[in-house]
């Protein structure tokens, strides 16, 4: 069965360094999304890409994070520098298709957990 | 007030018990997810709602438009379905996802 992959799993990293996370969708999936996660709380959304174009990036603090799907297919998250307050779960997610009016299932890959110290 | 809100927000069953965990969302949806999120980490979505009851296996989601409330239930409860549930509401206005805190069940054998 078809999954979303992202790398790393786990990273360490100490405050004012980069990281970046990559994340490979679904073969097919056309809406790929970042969210973050902290802990006990529910995903928020930062960015959400329609092939290579960026459709939402309200949340995203663009101060310090970016994050771009260059040929429409993976794509990478960087924050830099990190601070602090980054540490949490970073998932990706994709879906097939959606067209006005419809939803669809997005497929989460299994996260890249960030601790900064 | 946040748009979703779960309950409970922590859960603990012995094996064998019929479990609900509720949803209420206070915007207009297109649509409402109920996902699981096991302790590694990653999100397996188990049911998208616009209306009616929904069952797969031992699970089942039911929703109430008028009402604006979900609840998903779980019969003869197992220790492998121990995590967090998350409900989520695709919003009709900004078609955004709006994901609830969770709720945290642990199943003891």
């Amino acid at each position: 069965e078809a999954e979303v992959a992202q790398s790393p799993r786990y990273k360490i990293t100490e405050k004012s360094q980069a990281v970046a996370f990559w994340c490979d969708p679904i073969s097919g999936h056309a809406t790929l999304y970042w969210y973050r996660q902290i802990l006990g709380q529910g995903p928020e959304l930062l960015v959400q890409f329609q092939d290579e174009s960026v459709v939402d990036d309200s949340q995203l603090p663009k101060d310090r994070f970016s994050a771009e799907r260059l040929k429409g297919v993976d794509s990478t998250l960087k924050i830099q520098p990190a601070e602090l307050g980054d540490s949490a779960m970073y998932l990706c997610a994709s879906s097939l298709v959606r067209t006005s009016g419809a939803t669809d299932t997005q497929y989460f890959g299994p996260g890249t957990r960030l601790t900064v110290l | 007030k946040n748009e979703v809100e779960q309950s409970p927000q922590n859960l603990t069953a012995q094996e064998g018990e019929f479990i609900t965990i509720n949803c209420s969302y206070s915007v207009g949806i297109s649509a409402l997810h109920w996902l699981q999120q096991h302790p590694g980490g990653g999100i397996v979505s188990l049911f998208m709602l616009s209306s009616g009851k929904k069952k797969h296996g031992r699970l089942i989601a039911t929703i109430n438009i008028q009402e604006k409330h979900s609840s998903l239930h779980i019969t003869a409860s197992h220790p492998r379905d121990s995590a967090v549930y998350i409900c989520a509401v695709r919003s009709y206005n900004t078609d955004k996802l709006i994901f609830g805190t969770g709720t945290r069940l642990q199943v003891f054998p």
